[in-house]
């Protein structure tokens, strides 16, 4: 497609469950963005993927959480044991980036989870 | 990291009636987006704006980089342009970072 897209839309789940979201970025993008958005509030930023260069997993709340990027494409953000404070809307961007991160970010629907 | 600061924090207006939305930020930057989150969650990329000006229709965004601003300017505001506004900025190889948001509401 020509957007980024994300799936599921909406997850429900039970409290300890594990959930994965994913995210399919605009061809060619080479960098891979989640955020996280809890009801009301403004965006969290979660993790970073660049090219072949270490992810920078600095936004990760917590060890529960985990993401990986397979062959440069698609991601998958694992969330383990879900907690209730762990419903909000999972957003993933993309870019196509050149030297020093300029590119222009492009924002999927989101996957709102929540967590009962 | 980079702080990003933005005003109002709400701002309801009659329809017809301009607007400026502001954006301050802590340290230079090579990216700076305008968002427009609608009511159905969706973010809309409005500007990609990390010096200049620039205008798409009765919108338009200004950034001055050297003193760490960037000004949104919305005209004959319509109900339609309700929701959130986020700028977001990066400085060089780090992430996109978003301000808090100004949340527009626009009275018929």
């Amino acid at each position: 497609g020509a957007g980024v897209s994300q799936s599921p839309s909406n997850k429900v789940t039970e409290k300890g469950k594990d959930v994965e979201l994913r995210c399919d970025p605009i061809s060619g993008h080479t960098a891979l963005y989640w955020y996280r958005q809890s009801l009301g509030q403004g965006l969290e930023f979660l993790i970073y993927f660049q090219g072949n260069s270490a992810p920078d997993k600095s936004g990760l709340p917590s060890d529960r959480f985990s993401a990986e990027r397979t062959g440069g494409s698609v991601s998958t953000l694992t969330i383990q044991r879900t907690q209730q404070e762990d419903s909000a809307v999972y957003l993933c961007a993309s870019s196509l980036e050149s030297g020093g991160g300029t590119g222009e970010l492009f924002f999927g629907e989101g996957s709102r989870l929540t967590v009962l | 990291g980079i702080q990003v600061e933005q005003s109002p924090p709400d701002l309801i207006l009659q329809e017809g009636a301009n607007s400026t939305l502001r954006c301050n930020f802590s340290d230079s930057v090579n990216n700076l987006q305008w968002f427009h989150q609608n009511p159905w969650g969706q973010l809309i990329n409005l500007f990609y704006i990390p010096s200049g000006t620039k205008q798409n229709g009765r919108l338009s965004a200004t950034t001055v980089a050297t003193e760490r601003y960037s000004l949104l300017y919305i005209s004959s505001s319509q109900t339609t342009d309700s929701g959130v506004y986020f700028c977001a900025v990066r400085s060089y190889g780090n992430k996109l970072v978003f301000g808090a948001g100004t949340i527009l509401r626009v009275k018929s």
